[in-house]
């Protein structure tokens, strides 16, 4: 069973929508959980969350972690084309012999003019 | 089971030695690109190759050199002009690479954490 589960694994929505991307998580060794943007060549890292409840915003990117429901959300208002992209979540463990960053698949966000 | 797979899971060096982490993929995809992390950041690019004997520089190159001998294979050495070489190492494949003109999700391999005593 995956210990990182994104939904959905591809989105299609109109520029000017608000999207949200959903990742639900193992607890076991968990230390933090990560969001990247990965358009062509590196992942670009949006947001680190560690703590339950506590919402990290960019521009118009938000994220919030849930603690006790095992998940986090990223959050696009007023979505644009250039948003079109995969977005991965990861979850970091440590200790137990699960030691790094285990990825989710990824959602593929399309944003049409 | 298709997968990436990297060894060893941790590793240790000595200063002024190189080491090689490994990294095979047996999903037939053409790129494979290879990341450091730092406690509290996100991902870097290393190296990436788009094709086999083929192979670009990505963001945070120096101290580092790769190969691409096989599809299937692409070693990354840290080298002892490497200043700060103590990381967690990722390695990653994509059935197409940065320049196809297609989005594809990259797929990580488990990691390599390397210290330098």
């Amino acid at each position: 069973e995956d210990k990182v589960v994104q939904s959905p694994l591809s989105l299609v929505v109109h520029e000017g929508d608000t999207v949200t991307l959903n990742c639900s998580y193992e607890v076991t060794n968990f230390r933090s959980l990560l969001w990247y943007k990965q358009e062509k060549k590196a992942p670009t890292f949006l947001f680190m969350l560690t703590s339950s409840g506590i919402e990290k915003k960019s521009g118009r990117l938000s994220s919030i972690l849930d603690k006790k429901e095992l998940f986090s959300i990223l959050n696009i208002t007023a979505t644009q084309t250039g948003d079109s992209a995969i977005y991965l979540c990861a979850g970091m463990y440590s200790g137990g012999g699960a030691d790094g960053l285990t990825f989710g698949k990824g959602t593929h966000l399309i944003i049409q003019p | 089971d298709g997968g990436i797979t990297q060894s060893p899971k941790y590793l240790f060096r000595k200063e002024g030695q190189n080491v090689t982490l490994s990294c095979e993929q047996n999903l037939n995809h053409d790129a494979m690109y290879w990341y450091r992390q730092d406690p509290g950041q996100g991902l870097r690019l290393i190296y990436y190759s788009q094709i086999v004997n083929d192979f670009q520089k990505g963001d945070i190159a120096e101290g580092y050199s790769v190969s691409r001998e096989k599809k299937e294979s692409f070693p990354l050495t840290v080298t002892s002009a490497q200043k700060n070489p103590t990381a967690f190492y990722l390695c990653a494949s994509s059935i197409d690479g940065p320049l196809s003109g297609s989005l594809d999700t990259q797929y990580f391999g488990p990691g390599t954490r390397l210290t330098v005593l």
